[in-house]
């Protein structure tokens, strides 16, 4: 039974460029949402998708955009990248239906120089 | 208000110590909730759930307190592999199946 699944583990890009972060959700689930992880601090919502729609989003400027795809992956763009977007990138999956608990995977650790 | 809050820690405890920590809650209406755990630069990872009748696993029980909008985690018999950051995780105001993270109370369980 395959975890969650992200990719790259690691990058670096300098500051102005744009991003791609790719995710594939546990077997099973059909709901990805995107996290954003400061050093010393709980993970923070970006997003969440969930029929190839984003049904909810948290408090991030339009730089940052996603998509899912009819086999429940998901990706995450981030554009016009700042020094202040270093982070750990969390993807999660779950059920949409009901109060799911979240499955995540290892993470993007994002470095902008 | 933030809709949880944890205590950042770090709580450090010797091996075998009892500890506990709590997490308060802004949405009055909120029922359920998770425990994660994080080891460091790694993903958080489920610990357990917790709804109004409390949950036990182990060494580690988990209880709703809806009175006072709290949420604890005891950790009875510490280990020195359960040193890691505990996320507390809660439904966010606005309903819908999204989760809001508190930004985690730290353990360090030393010899």
């Amino acid at each position: 039974d395959a975890g969650v699944t992200q990719s790259p583990t690691h990058l670096i890009k300098t500051r102005g460029q744009q991003v791609t972060l790719r995710c594939s959700p546990k077997s099973g689930h059909d709901t990805v949402s995107w996290y954003q992880q400061a050093l010393g601090q709980g993970p923070q919502f970006i997003f969440q998708y969930y029929e190839e729609e984003e049904r909810q989003r948290g408090n991030f400027p339009d730089r940052f955009s996603g998509h899912q795809f009819p086999n429940y992956s998901s990706e995450l763009n981030v554009n016009a990248l700042l020094l202040g977007d270093s982070a750990l990138y969390l993807c999660a999956s779950s059920l949409f239906q009901g109060f799911s608990p979240l499955h995540f995977g290892n993470g993007t650790r994002l470095t902008v120089t | 208000r933030k809709e949880v809050e944890q205590d950042p820690g770090p709580f450090n405890v010797p091996e075998g110590a009892t500890v506990a920590f709590n997490c308060t809650y802004s949405n009055s209406a909120s029922q359920s909730f998770f425990w994660y755990r994080q080891d460091c630069r790694k993903e958080p990872k489920l610990l357990m759930s917790v709804y109004s009748s409390g949950n036990e696993d182990g060494r580690f029980t988990a209880q709703l307190n809806r009175a006072s909008q709290y949420i604890s985690l005891l950790i009875r018999d510490s280990k020195l592999s359960d040193s890691a950051t505990y996320l507390c995780v809660g439904p966010r105001e606005g309903g819908g199946n999204k989760l809001t993270f508190g930004t985690g109370t730290q353990l360090k369980v030393e010899l």
